[in-house]
């Protein structure tokens, strides 16, 4: 079974501190992982992708497959960065299962 | 582009009651998916569509719940009868493919008294 377990439930970091919130997986292939976000009063949307690689709002994330990790970093926070971030994963076909974690909720103290 | 819509935005009803959610997704997405999110947990997948078929139902309460895509475009959702534990906001998103980045709707946020 397919699962995603984001340990901390709550984070907290003053402005222009590193931040990582992190997220594991399990699942016996190659997944699709993501990093959504959600900004107080908006919809859930997507902030990065794996396979992307691309560094968003400062944000990266670097799969693990070894660790079965798939963290979110980012080297200096900033006060927008505040907002409830969700781990998820696919399978990577038209059939992709789609599985969320719990969430973290990044607070970034001025 | 517009995105996914959904209707009503709060509902509140008794228990054993019935109710339905809308889903109107984006133009041109193959694949929608319906969630629960519970207070305090992440959206659990309850059935997800790959054009007016059904690719995962797994986790949907069918004894409760059921959901139709006609024509592969909107969606419907409902729970016929409702129970205390139904209280939660369901999602709607869709995506162009399964394994794709899903758009999410704004919610509807539902609770059973």
């Amino acid at each position: 079974a397919q699962r995603v377990t984001q340990p901390e439930k709550l984070l907290s970091v003053f402005k222009g501190a590193p931040v990582e919130l992190k997220c594991n997986y399990s699942y016996s292939g190659s997944p699709e992982l993501f990093w959504y976000v959600q900004y107080s009063r908006q919809r859930l949307q997507l902030l990065l992708r794996h396979i992307s690689r691309e560094s968003i709002k400062g944000f990266t994330a670097d799969l693990n497959k070894g660790e079965t990790s798939f963290h979110l970093k980012k080297p200096f926070a900033q006060e927008e960065d505040s907002a409830m971030y969700y781990c998820a994963l696919s399978r990577p076909t038209n059939a992709g299962k789609s599985t969320f974690g719990d969430g973290t909720t990044l607070t970034v103290k001025p | 582009e517009a995105g996914v819509a959904q209707s009503p935005r709060y509902k509140i009803i008794e228990k054993r009651q019935s109710v339905a959610f809308w889903c109107n997704p984006i133009s041109g997405h193959a694949t929608l998916y319906w969630y629960q999110q519970i207070l305090g947990q992440g959206p659990k997948l309850l059935i997800q569509f790959q054009n007016n078929g059904v690719v995962d139902d797994s986790q949907l309460p069918k004894d409760r719940f059921s959901a139709e895509r006609l024509k592969g475009v909107d969606s419907t959702l409902k729970i016929q009868p409702a129970k205390l534990e139904d209280s939660a906001v369901y999602l709607c998103a869709s995506s162009l493919g399964g394994g794709d980045e899903q758009f999410f709707g704004p919610g509807t946020r539902l609770t059973v008294l």
